[in-house]
């Protein structure tokens, strides 16, 4: 158990519509992750939060949007959906580390299907 | 220049065999390495990581070795067991400059019994 908790497991919706996915990182982590996960595409970063702030984007579509809580909960926005959505989210936390880079702890992701 | 390539995208090992994945970048702000492993229905878990200043790692059957010259590092799993079957990510991340976390395509390893 990574102690990375994502909610919910499963999500399934129709194209145009939007959903809110959600992470609770590890305790003490202020680091906050979330990477998409597709067939062809593997494991793509698409932003990280450093206690409550954006601190990089990877490739993140402008229909997505994240933000970390005061709690260091984190949403992952998803709006518009496409059937191109379909994916595996995953998030994760890592130890606040400066300039150093530290592991990151996954959760078990939320997958996503848009009929 | 933010790509990090990783062969071979599936591999089949004997038990008790040995099982070998390269990765290789070319951004040389990268300076830290971590391979994931990953089973299916979980997310990926880190397995061990090396950062550039090291040319080789171990933790248990778990090796990682580095070249810093070449922008290459590769995992490689002694005495391969059939639990090992997974599949497996290398990554590459730099906070030099602006923050990357650039991840392989994967490798899924099945070790035969």
């Amino acid at each position: 158990d990574s102690g990375v908790t994502q909610t919910p497991k499963h999500l399934i919706t129709a194209t145009g519509q939007r959903v809110t996915l959600r992470c609770s990182p590890r305790s003490g982590d202020l680091s906050v992750y979330w990477y998409q996960q597709s067939l062809d595409q593997g494991l793509q970063f698409l932003i990280q939060y450093y206690n409550g702030e954006e601190r990089a984007k990877g490739n993140i579509l402008e229909r997505f949007s994240a933000q970390q809580f005061p709690d260091l909960h984190s949403e992952l926005n998803l709006s518009s959906l496409e059937l191109g959505d379909s994916a595996l989210y995953f998030c994760a936390s890592s130890h606040p580390a400066g300039v150093v880079n530290q592991p990151q702890h996954f959760g078990d992701g939320t997958r996503l299907s848009i009929l | 220049q933010q790509q990090v390539k990783q062969s071979p995208q599936s591999l089949i090992v004997q038990k008790g065999g040995i099982s070998i994945i390269n990765c290789a970048y070319e951004n040389t702000a990268f300076d830290y390495f971590p391979w994931y492993q990953q089973f299916p229905g979980k997310g990926p878990a880190l397995l061990i990581a090396i950062r550039p200043d090291v040319s080789e790692k171990k933790e248990g059957r778990f090796t990682i070795s580095f070249n810093k010259s070449a922008k290459q590092f590769s995992l490689h799993i002694m005495d391969s067991q059939p639990g090992d079957s997974a599949t497996y990510f290398c990554a590459a991340y730099t906070t030099s400059g602006t923050y990357k976390y650039i991840f392989g395509t994967g490798t899924r390893l099945k070790v035969l019994a």
